[in-house]
């Protein structure tokens, strides 16, 4: 059969305008998560982290949520930009997985000038 | 630091023949990743080696797979003999084992395989 690629979630914003991005993780013993940003043709670039311990995190124009009672994970990125069009992809993991990550599908940001 | 060295950036090779990609992680690190990227499947995860030692090569596609890493500041991943639906990007990625930290990415190599 013919084969297809991925179809990811896309994302559609106006210049200046707040983008959130959200994330369904799979395991509830996860304690780590980690947002990454890919453009096209460069590897995953990390944006922010968050461990379980936490429900909050910010960074410079990027905020984390993280909610273990519905295994959710969203990236709220302020007054968004041109340069932040890219495929965005959440990462779990556990202390006991010795670093490895599983990789949500991505969700595909466009910004609109 | 220079992050995550990868070699060569592009390859293009013909189907049955061997074809080696290098990886220098960030020094210190103590873990090192290796992935492909396909638009069919995503990210997968190949295998991952902690202190040199590989731990988990249960995503390595066949036995055409091989990685090695013979000391903290080098890997190779080899595909002999390859095949055109090896073709992806391939990128090494490496952190601190514990805790469990960020892992920082190299640039990818981009293999064809006709």
């Amino acid at each position: 059969g013919e084969s297809v690629g991925l179809h990811l979630p896309t994302l559609s914003v106006q210049e200046g305008d707040n983008s959130i991005i959200n994330c369904a993780y799979s395991n509830s013993a996860s304690d780590y998560f980690i947002w990454y940003k890919q453009e096209s043709g460069k590897g995953p670039q990390f944006i922010i982290d968050i461990r379980s311990n936490m429900d909050k995190r910010q960074g410079q124009r990027v905020t984390v949520l993280l909610n273990k009672t519905v295994k959710h994970l969203s990236l709220q990125i302020a007054a968004t930009q041109p340069g932040d069009s890219a495929v965005y992809f959440c990462a779990e993991t556990t202390y006991n997985q010795g670093g490895k990550l599983i990789f949500g599908q991505g969700t595909e940001l466009s910004v609109k000038p | 630091d220079a992050g995550v060295i990868q070699s060569p950036r592009h390859e293009v090779t013909e189907m049955g023949q061997e074809v080696t990609l290098r990886c220098k992680p960030i020094s210190g690190h103590n873990s090192l990743f290796w992935y492909r990227q396909t638009m069919m499947r995503g990210l997968e995860l190949l295998i991952y080696f902690n202190n040199n030692v590989p731990i988990d090569d249960s995503g390595m596609p066949e036995d055409r797979f091989s990685a090695k890493m013979p000391n903290a500041s080098f890997s190779t991943l080899k595909i002999q003999p390859s095949e055109p639906r090896d073709s992806a990007v391939y990128f090494c990625a490496s952190s601190l084992e514990n805790p469990p930290d960020t892992q920082y990415f190299g640039p990818g190599t981009r293999l064809t395989v006709l």
